[in-house]
């Protein structure tokens, strides 16, 4: 156990929808990555943040958005959803920025059909 | 071209063996991270290396800044070895804003 936690485990939801997954980082832990795995595209970085502001994006599309709240939990939000977006979500954290090891959380399923 | 490659892409071998996995990185990094993808999904950092050699148990990492190489190895190789390994680079960039750059993994089975 990491002590990252993520909800929901599975989403079945369909095209077109609006989904929110929550990742919840280690006690104490500042930073939170998002990441998708996609089957075609394997594990890709989506958005970091630390202590409440974001600190660097990478492959996010502009139909995701992403926050971290004052209590360090993060959530991932997934709009106007697509069958490519079918995937699994993990989130990570880290006691800060990027010299330190990332403990990743047991990820959300998402399905859209 | 990937920034990260791995190889082989997918190993079988008897329980027993010495297993090596290979990663090679073609930007300039701060950090190489080898994570262990269970059947059920989960991912476990396994070590975060800058320089040198880690081990841990029957796990030895290793990394090679200037030819952009890290091995993983494992002795005595055992079933529950089986998993997904998959090598992740932190390019450098300063102030800790980055994730990690992704290898596709190499499927690993050890057969009994």
């Amino acid at each position: 156990d990491s002590g990252v936690t993520q909800t929901p485990k599975h989403l079945i939801t369909a095209t077109g929808q609006r989904v929110t997954l929550r990742c919840s980082p280690r006690s104490g832990d500042l930073s939170v990555y998002w990441y998708q795995q996609s089957l075609d595209q394997g594990l890709q970085f989506l958005i970091q943040y630390y202590n409440g502001e974001e600190r660097a994006k990478g492959n996010i599309l502009e139909r995701f958005s992403a926050q971290q709240f004052p209590d360090l939990h993060s959530e991932l939000n997934l709009s106007s959803l697509e069958l490519g977006d079918s995937a699994l979500y993990f989130c990570a954290s880290s006691p800060s920025g990027g010299g330190y090891e990332q403990y990743f959380g047991p990820g959300t399923r998402l399905t859209v059909t | 071209k990937n920034e990260v490659e791995q190889s082989p892409q997918n190993l079988t071998a008897q329980e027993g063996e010495f297993i090596t996995i290979n990663c090679s990185y073609s930007v300039g990094i701060s950090a190489l991270h080898w994570l262990q993808q269970h059947p059920g999904g989960g991912i476990v950092s396994l070590f975060m290396l800058s320089s040198g050699k880690k081990k841990h148990g029957r796990l030895i990492a290793t990394i090679n800044i200037q030819e952009k190489h890290s091995s993983l190895h494992i002795t005595a190789s055992h079933p529950r070895d089986s998993a997904v390994y998959i090598c992740a680079v932190l390019s450098y960039s300063g102030g800790g804003a980055d994730g990690l750059t992704f290898g596709k993994g190499t499927h690993l089975i050890i057969q009994p």
